[in-house]
């Protein structure tokens, strides 16, 4: 099973539409991130956590808010879908030590089309 | 401010060429992380290597080699002998070392690879 799970894979919605993508992690790691992907942009930070009690803006959070329900599980909510928020989306997690220190480790995305 | 600059877009060369896929970071810290990730058709992200600031030399890991230049804030990926396989998009990334944004990576856009048989 992978360590760091997104749901659901895929998701066709419409404008206007709140939608929610789940992030769960066997890893252990206090800071979880989303990211979102757009071709020919690379990957851009939405949000990332630090732990349960700290939530933080990406550079690009406006339509998106995040809830850190525990340790394990950190959700991207959209409120009212919008067309240009049609992209791939990406979890991580990462380490603050040891061998992986500030390496990410993501999970295997969710692709987003907004009609 | 951190960023990251990936200056091909795409890059195209038949099987058993080499290839260089070039990245060049800015930073104001003098310490930090610098990777490459790789992006199959399939859609998920691989890690390839995490280099620390501190270790310029050079690593290779079988058909992979990285040159790490801080003099020209550069981390060259080199496929040597390249393969359909290695078709994918790579992605370059700089980490702070410390602080509070230790595990926030910066991405460059990325070198869409495609290696044809």
């Amino acid at each position: 099973d992978a360590d760091v799970t997104q749901t659901p894979r895929n998701r066709i919605t419409k404008t206007g539409k709140r939608i929610m993508l789940e992030c769960s992690q066997t890893k252990g790691h206090d800071r979880m991130y989303w990211y979102r992907q757009d071709p020919g942009l690379g990957l851009r930070l939405i949000y990332y956590s630090f732990d349960v009690k700290d939530i933080n803006k990406g550079e690009i959070s406006d339509g998106y808010s995040v809830s850190r329900q525990a340790q394990a599980k950190f959700s991207l909510s959209l409120e009212s879908a919008i067309p240009n928020q049609t992209a791939l989306y990406f979890c991580a997690t990462s380490d603050l030590s040891g061998p992986n220190t500030g390496e990410l480790f993501f999970g295997e995305g969710s692709r987003l089309t907004v009609l | 401010a951190q960023k990251v600059t990936q200056a091909q877009t795409e890059i195209s060369v038949v099987e058993k060429e080499d290839v260089t896929l070039d990245c060049v970071y800015e930073t104001r810290d003098t310490t930090y992380y610098l990777f490459w990730y790789k992006q199959p058709p399939s859609g998920e992200l691989v890690f390839l290597i995490r280099r620390n600031s501190f270790d310029e030399q050079n690593e290779i890991s079988g058909r992979y080699s990285w040159n790490f230049q801080k003099s020209t804030s550069s981390f060259n990926f080199t496929i040597t002998a390249s393969q359909v396989v290695d078709s994918a998009v790579y992605f370059c990334a700089l980490a702070k070392d410390r602080g509070s944004t230790l595990g926030r990576l910066y991405f460059g856009r990325g070198t869409q690879l495609t290696v044809w048989p």
